[in-house]
């Protein structure tokens, strides 16, 4: 069973389109995120979510909206698609929110590439 | 803020040969961290972490030990295999309270020729 997993694995669009991704996880978990790997590889946190309630929201431009319809799912929503949003976007989740010590479980990620 | 610095890579070792990847931090407080393994076309898995001064986290081999005294938290393996080839990224829990996320590395390629 997938712990974490991620809709779609591969997201091609034209620029200045809007597009979906999905994230669900089976770990009972109260904690999800969204990270974000650009083409050189760097991760750098973008949103997270505690019991369906945004807890973290790192400088990044509004055309980003996570969504989470309830604690096992947070959605990443993304108007007005820009060329430089071409990158591979990682959900993850972990036990506790503000729990130093807890693992953070990742999905197989979504390769975005914006033409 | 809080930062982690790992060795630029790409490392390229034959089988057998002996691993390192170094990887320092900054950081207020005393965070836990971690290393993660990508391999390629994949997604992110937890390699190993500590949560206190002097652990050692250790899995499959690889091993670190957290040392507060030089903020250093390097990888290690003693034989490295051709299986082992992916991009490792070492990181610490950036706490803030009630929110807690991960502070990456760059990330180190290893290539690990038969």
């Amino acid at each position: 069973d997938t712990a974490v997993s991620q809709t779609p694995k591969y997201l091609v669009t034209q620029m200045g389109n809007d597009k979906s991704i999905k994230c669900e996880q089976n770990l009972g978990h109260d904690t999800m995120y969204w990270y974000k790997q650009d083409s050189k590889k760097f991760l750098k946190i973008m949103f997270s979510y505690n019991n369906k309630e945004l807890i973290i929201n790192e400088t990044v431009p509004n055309r980003f909206s996570p969504k989470s319809p309830d604690k096992a799912h947070l959605n990443l929503h993304i108007n007005s698609l820009e060329l430089g949003d071409s990158a591979v976007y990682f959900c993850a989740s972990s036990r506790l929110a503000g729990g130093p010590t807890d693992t953070q479980y990742f999905g197989p990620g979504t390769r975005l590439t914006v033409l | 803020g809080n930062s982690v610095t790992q060795m630029e890579g790409p490392v390229t070792l034959s089988e057998e040969a002996f691993l390192t990847i170094n990887c320092t931090y900054t950081a207020t407080g005393y965070p836990s961290l971690f290393w993660y393994v990508q391999y390629p076309g994949e997604g992110l898995q937890l390699l190993l972490k500590a949560t206190k001064a002097d652990d050692k986290g250790s899995n499959k081999g690889f091993e670190a030990t957290y040392r507060k005294e030089t903020t250093s938290f390097h990888l290690e393996k003693g034989s490295v295999q051709v299986s082992d080839s992916a991009v490792y990224f070492c990181a610490l829990s950036d706490y803030g309270g009630a929110t807690n996320k991960l502070i990456f590395g760059t990330g180190t390629l290893l290539a690990v020729q038969p």
